[in-house]
Parts: structure tokens; sequence; C-alpha cells
């Protein structure tokens, strides 16, 4: 149980256009989400909390306006690099707590970012 | 969220237990110890967790001191799909909306398991 899936695994997008990805839980609703980057060799680092049917809360040094946060349903958060450029080429990964477990959070499989 | 301090990397010899230290001094009295891995290019793996009590389940055992201040993680037989990244962190009472943040990770442990 608790199984957290994120799409894509992989995608190289032109700079300037724009990326979706998605995290989904697919066996437990998720109230909150989490999203991270990781830089090569480097630990992950918090870039925000999305909750259901409310705004995003961003950690410090995030911009939320090249980084949209949508979390519709409760099974479902998506995260959109706007206006990609060559440094926001990283791993992205996607967290969620089922709050009826108590089996700590669940990580989707991460997104490689590369912006050419 | 206290603190952790985890050794950078460390070798072990494939079928060998693997035990993996972390120290947590600043640990308050509600607060879980909790152990995650990341095998390269993949999200985070849950491994176990614990208050003050040891605990095991199948991939390993959790020891923890009886001041808190530190804890071991234990691989009881380690393969060559153990080498990964292994966090230790100390997260809130996840019965009581410690869930409400997402998890700090430090930089934890390289584990390399060796043939």
């Amino acid at each position: 149980g608790a199984v957290v899936s994120q799409h894509p695994s992989r995608v190289i997008c032109k700079s300037g256009t724009s990326v979706k990805i998605e995290c989904r839980s697919l066996d437990f609703q998720a109230t909150t989400m989490f999203w991270y980057r990781q830089f090569p060799k480097k630990s992950l680092m918090l870039m925000a909390t999305s909750n259901e049917g409310s705004k995003a809360t961003y950690e410090q040094g995030v911009e939320k306006d090249k980084f949209l946060i949508n979390h519709a349903s409760l099974t479902l958060s998506t995260l959109t690099v706007t206006s990609a450029h060559p440094e926001d080429s990283s791993f992205y990964i996607c967290s969620a707590r089922d709050p009826f477990r108590v089996l700590g959070y669940t990580f989707g499989s991460g997104t490689r970012l590369t912006v050419v | 969220d206290a603190k952790t301090t985890q050794p950078t990397s460390m070798d072990c010899a494939e079928g060998r237990a693997a035990n993996l230290p972390c120290n947590h001094s600043t640990i308050s009295g509600n607060e879980y110890v909790y152990w995650y891995r990341q095998i390269h290019s993949q999200g985070p793996q849950y491994i176990i967790h614990g208050l003050k009590n040891n605990e095991t389940n199948e991939m390993a055992s959790l020891i923890i001191t009886e001041d808190r201040k530190s804890s071991t993680l234990i691989l009881p037989h380690a393969t060559l799909r153990d080498t990964a990244v292994y966090y230790c962190i100390v997260r809130g009472n996840p019965y009581s909306g410690g869930g409400a943040d997402g998890l700090t990770f430090g930089k934890g442990t390289h584990l390399i398991i060796q043939p």
C-alpha cells in the first residue's frame, strides 16, 4: 500500500517552454503532497508543500510563479516548471503522506528534467 | 526538527551486516527517528522508524540508545542492491500532525556494498 506514482520519469524540453510533472497517490488520499528538487550529488531540498484545495506553501527562495503547483484533488498534485531554463535541470521528486497510516512519507520515483 | 549527523560514506562486504550510525543528540521527547534510503536516480524509500524501542521489519532493524541521542540502522545481510544513500531523519509525532511539513534531508551516508 501507499504507492505514489510520478510522471514523466524523464523529460527533455527546450529553454523557454513549460513542463508539467504529475504526482498521484494510487491507493490513498493525500491532503498534503510535497515537492523536492535534487541536484547532482546533493541531497533533496524541499521546494513546496501542496495542499488540496488551497494554495501551495513555498520554501524560502523558491519562486512560486516559476514553479506552479496545483493540487485539485486528493490524489493528484502537479508541478509546472514555467519558462524553463538550463539551470532548472534537476531531479524533481514528489512525496505524499497517508494520514491514516504511520509508515512515514511515500515518495514518487522522480522526474529527471533536462532543459536544453 | 532535530539535526542529525551521519558518516559521509561506508563500505560493507556483501552478505555481512551493515551498521549505519546516526547521531541526533538534540532530539526531543516526542520526535521519532526515520530512516530512508535513495538508490541512484530513484525516489527515497522508507525503511523503518522508531521512538525509543528497538524496531525490526523485513528490511532492517533500528537500534535506539537509551538516551535516544543516537541510533543504528542494521541491514542484517547486505546485498549489492543495498548500495544507496541512507538518510536518518528526526521528525515530529506522526500520530498528531507531525506530517504537516515535508521531511528535511541531510547529506546521508553513502553505503557501498562490495562484492
